[in-house]
């Protein structure tokens, strides 16, 4: 199946710094790429769809100049979530979807951020 | 508004069978789909169905049945390994995907 790859796996940061996640579709193009936070025990939350090349389009109720999504190419998005701090703290995942809406998305590892 | 309902929670035995209900209420269908996702890991595709009847991969199996907004999702021959929350998502006519709650199957000896 398709591999979608997340860097760094988990981050522990200082309240006030900014972090970058990496989200890399490593053999196929991902025309799509979304962006999902999940805190323990629940379900996942979409944060932001990016489309390459253009702006994402961010969920109601996230803010985006929190969370800075950059989708540059058909291979890499990438999730900066600035000035962080402890409520920021959650299991950040990113998925990849080829071309079609009906296509499936296929999810990286995940990044835990940890925001002291 | 969009909903989805799958049980909280399932106990199995290992070998034996077990069955994920899923019913769901959205605007519009595209698809449904269920993943497995183990503890503090994201979740990965098991199978994706949008025409009615059931679809087999190996121990798992997928049916649906768009008129009753039902699906399920079978495990056979249970193996520990196969203790996960198994996650309903139905995509709704905008192409959204709406996320159930998940089923945790805890897997007994």
């Amino acid at each position: 199946g398709a591999v979608v790859s997340q860097h760094p796996s988990w981050v522990i940061c200082k309240s006030g710094t900014s972090v970058k996640i990496e989200c890399r579709s490593l053999d196929f193009q991902a025309t799509t790429m979304f962006w999902y936070r999940q805190f323990p025990k629940q379900s996942l939350m979409l944060m932001a769809t990016s489309n390459e090349g253009s702006k994402a389009t961010y969920e109601q109720g996230v803010e985006k100049d929190k969370f800075l999504i950059n989708h540059a190419s058909l291979t890499l998005s990438t999730l900066t979530v600035t000035s962080a701090h402890p409520e920021d703290s959650s299991f950040y995942i990113c998925s990849a979807r080829e071309g079609l809406e009906t296509d499936t998305q296929y999810f990286g590892p995940g990044t835990r951020l940890t925001v002291l | 508004g969009q909903n989805i309902d799958q049980p909280t929670e399932m106990t199995a035995t290992e070998g034996a069978i077990v069955q994920i209900n899923c019913t769901y209420q959205t605007s519009g269908f595209n698809g449904l789909f269920w993943y497995q996702q183990h503890a503090g890991e994201a979740p990965t595709f098991l199978s994706y169905n949008v025409l009615d009847g059931l679809e087999e991969k190996g121990r798992f199996s997928s049916f649906l049945s768009r008129s009753k907004g039902y699906s399920y999702l079978l495990l056979k021959e249970l193996q520990m390994k196969d203790s996960a929350s198994y996650l309903c998502v139905v995509m709704d006519s905008n192409y959204q995907l709406i996320w159930g709650a998940g089923t945790k199957l805890i897997i007994k000896p």
